[in-house]
């Protein structure tokens, strides 16, 4: 089983300023076929990001995924403060087993 | 536009079995393009992938929970369910039901992301 580990845990940032969230995978991530959820509170998650560094439809662009074997990043480019929420990537490279990784929180100051 | 709703008891006693169904609406879950999957999220916890199952039948779980847990499929209704049985209390979690994008590269299919999740409904495990 593929083990994703999140950090930070927390991270807390100004409108407007640059978030850097990390994935990483305990072994490579086949074909980098990983993919990016926006959870706010009390809702369903939302997708984001899939096959690393494509959009889903309706995701502002300030949102970019990259990325690659082991290490996966998703990058809000210029923060907004309707993105506080936790972030969670989801490997299915080791498809028919999928994982999760355990969130980043984003809080806006 | 495709939405799915998840219903079910809100509470079950440990040892029994958590039943819930998904109610799939505005498509057709006899897609040949999606699987179906559910997913779970204890309080305050990550989320983790239960299983997935296809239109025709084909099933996958998770290793960790495959030993409790059968998927199945109801075409004539539009719908998906999870049996869960021996639940605990590590059992207790909100439960979301999701379409997968059933993804095909060089002539394999593959499990892939999920997009869109029902709203999610709470279980908890007590006596």
């Amino acid at each position: 089983e593929i083990v994703l580990t999140q950090s930070p845990g927390t991270l807390s940032l100004s409108p407007g300023e640059r978030a850097t969230l990390s994935c990483r995978a305990s072994q490579s991530v086949g074909n980098n076929y990983l993919a990016w959820y926006q959870q706010k509170p009390a809702q369903a998650p939302r997708l984001l990001i899939y096959g690393a560094s494509s959009r889903a439809t309706g995701i502002p662009d300030r949102f970019s995924g990259s990325g690659s074997g082991t290490d996966f990043t998703l990058t809000i480019s210029r923060l907004e403060p309707e993105d506080s929420a936790v972030y969670s990537c989801q490997q299915y490279g080791s498809s028919p087993v999928l994982t999760f990784g355990g969130g980043t929180k984003v809080e806006i100051k | 536009q495709l939405q799915l709703q998840e219903s079910g008891p809100g509470l079950e006693k440990p040892s029994e079995t958590l039943s819930l169904t998904c109610i799939v609406s505005g498509g057709s879950i006899s897609s040949n393009s999606y699987y179906w999957g559910w997913i779970r999220q204890p309080p305050g916890k990550g989320l983790e992938w239960i299983g997935s199952i296809y239109y025709s039948g084909s099933i996958y779980y998770n290793p960790s929970l495959k030993s409790r847990v059968t998927i199945s499929v109801d075409t004539s209704k539009n719908q998906f369910s999870l049996n869960l049985n021996s639940v605990t209390a590590a059992d207790t979690a909100v439960y979301y039901c999701a379409r997968e994008t059933k993804y095909c590269s060089g002539g394999n299919c593959y499990l892939s992301w999920f997009d869109p999740w029902g709203q999610g409904t709470l279980v908890t495990v007590s006596s």
